[in-house]
C-alpha cells in the first residue's frame, strides 16, 4: 500500500522564476493538503484540495496556487519565485476526518 | 492567529522515559497529534487524541491532555536511540481544516 509519494525530491530555481510540485495521496484517500516547512520551524499550512476545489487556505500569498485531479493527486503552484521560498514543501493526504498522512516533501531552493 | 509551543530541546538516556509538553492557544481545538520527522523525512504520524479524552495510550506512547490548561504531553517508555527525532505537537480547531504546527522538540537519545 503506497503512502503520499511527492516528485520531485530536490529542486533548484532562480529567483521569478515557476515551479510545479506534485502529490499523489495514499491509496484509498481523497483530500490533499499542502505545507510549508521552513529549515527549523513546524510546517505552515497552505492550502487543502477536496473534489477538486481549494477548501480552506492559509496566509499564503496568491503566487501559491494549487489544482486537485479527478484521481485526487494534486499540484502546487509556485510563480515568481522568491529566496524566502525556499523550503521543504509537504504534501498530506487524509480521508474526510481522518488524520493527516505526510509524504516525505520536496526540498525547494531558490537561488 | 492560533500558536502552539513547544520547548526546543530535550536530552535523555537511552532506557530513561522521555515527556515532551506542548501548550497550545485554541480553545475549540478538537483534534491534538503528535508527529515525529526524522532528518531528510516527511512527518510521521505517531498518535492523536480527541479533545473530549484526556489520556491515551498506545504501547511506549502515552499522551495527557489537560484541556483547562491547554496542555498537552507526549510520553516515551524506554526510549531508544531510534527515537531520537524532531516531535512536532499539532491542532485542529473545530470548523477547520488546517492543522496548526509547533516548532518541534529535537530528542536526543544519549546511549
Amino acid at each position: 500500500d503506497a503512502g503520499v509519494t511527492q516528485s520531485p525530491t530536490h529542486l533548484i530555481k532562480t529567483r521569478g522564476q515557476q515551479v510545479t510540485l506534485r502529490c499523489s495521496p495514499k491509496s484509498g484517500h481523497d483530500t490533499v493538503s499542502w505545507y510549508q516547512q521552513a529549515l527549523g520551524q513546524g510546517p505552515q499550512f497552505i492550502f487543502q484540495y477536496y473534489e477538486e476545489e481549494e477548501r480552506q487556505r492559509g496566509n499564503f500569498p496568491d503566487r501559491f496556487s494549487g489544482h486537485q485531479f479527478p484521481n485526487y493527486s494534486s499540484e502546487l503552484n509556485v510563480n515568481a519565485l522568491l529566496l524566502g521560498d525556499s523550503a521543504l514543501y509537504l504534501c498530506a493526504s487524509s480521508l474526510r476526518n481522518s488524520p493527516l498522512h505526510f509524504g516525505n516533501g520536496t526540498r525547494l531552493t531558490v537561488t | 492567529g492560533e500558536d502552539v509551543e513547544q520547548s526546543l530541546f530535550l536530552s535523555v538516556r537511552e532506557g530513561d522515559s522521555s515527556v515532551i509538553n506542548c501548550t497550545y492557544t485554541d480553545s475549540s481545538s478538537t483534534y491534538l497529534y503528535w508527529y515525529k520527522q526524522e532528518p531528510g523525512a516527511g512527518l510521521q504520524l505517531l498518535t492523536y487524541i480527541f479533545s473530549n479524552m484526556d489520556m491515551k495510550q498506545d504501547q511506549r506512547l502515552t499522551v495527557l491532555l489537560n484541556k483547562k490548561d491547554k496542555h498537552l504531553s507526549l510520553r516515551i517508555a524506554d526510549t531508544q536511540t531510534g527515537d531520537s527525532a524532531i516531535y512536532f505537537c499539532a491542532e485542529k480547531g473545530a470548523g477547520s481544516y488546517q492543522l496548526t504546527f509547533g516548532k518541534g522538540t529535537k530528542l536526543s537519545v544519549i546511549p
